[in-house]
């Protein structure tokens, strides 16, 4: 099974700032990774897809990175209605889901 | 616009079996796996297992062999993922998610858009 190591497991950020998280797969997965963001009591919600596509309808301050074992999400510039949790996904071999990374604003 | 509703709360006891429901609209039934994703209160999403509608094929997470079964009735669009021998720490959310690609598609697919709304599953004696 492939594992997902996504860090880091929570993070306080003030409005404004940029917020980078990362997630690091246990073998070569090339480009099937995913994000997405989850607020509490919510179903997740799809954000980027193939490591870097942005999903239709998702702010442009969000972006991902990356190719192989090791992964980058971005916030450029976060905003309070960012306030979730982030979970990255790999789709290499079946599915697996990262630990997640809960955000909160300092 | 596709759509995915889950069937409600189910209160089991250890040991029982679970089954929840995912009625598929807005789309081609057949045309997507539809796979099976949980959450455990305060825990993270963990991966069960997706079918074919089309075909009725399957693939499960190794942590759920042997416990979990997937289904769908294609004449009301409908999946369904039964869960037996329950313990406590079955208690979780379940949520339907569709891929985004076709099956017949090309390009590999493996995200997930839309998801139902979730199903709460407690085990309790």
């Amino acid at each position: 099974d492939i594992q997902m190591t996504q860090s880091p497991s929570s993070l306080s950020a003030s409005v404004g700032d940029r917020v980078t998280i990362t997630c690091q797969a246990s073998q070569d997965i090339s480009n099937y990774l995913n994000w997405y963001q989850q607020k509490p009591g919510k179903a997740p919600k799809l954000l980027i897809y193939d490591a870097s596509n942005l999903e239709t309808g998702v702010p442009s301050r969000f972006s991902g990175s990356g190719s192989g074992t090791d992964f980058t999400f971005t916030i450029s510039s976060l905003e309070p209605e960012d306030i979730a949790t982030y979970y990255c996904q790999q789709y290499d071999n079946l599915h697996t889901f990262g630990q997640g990374t809960k955000l909160d604003i300092k | 616009q596709v759509h995915l509703v889950q069937s409600g709360a189910e209160v089991k006891k250890p040991g029982a079996s679970v089954k929840v429901s995912c009625k598929a609209s807005g789309y081609t039934f057949t045309g997507y796996y539809m796979h099976w994703v949980r959450q455990a209160p305060g825990q993270g999403l963990e991966w069960m297992g997706r079918i074919n509608p089309n075909s009725g094929g399957t693939n499960y997470a190794q942590n759920f062999q042997g416990r979990v079964t997937m289904t769908r009735d294609t004449s009301i669009s409908t999946a369904y993922m039964e869960l037996s021998r329950l313990t406590s720490d079955d208690t979780a959310v379940y949520y339907c998610a569709r891929d985004s690609v076709p099956i017949v598609a090309t390009i590999r697919g493996g995200w997930f858009d839309p998801w139902g709304q979730g199903t709460l599953v407690t085990v309790s004696s």
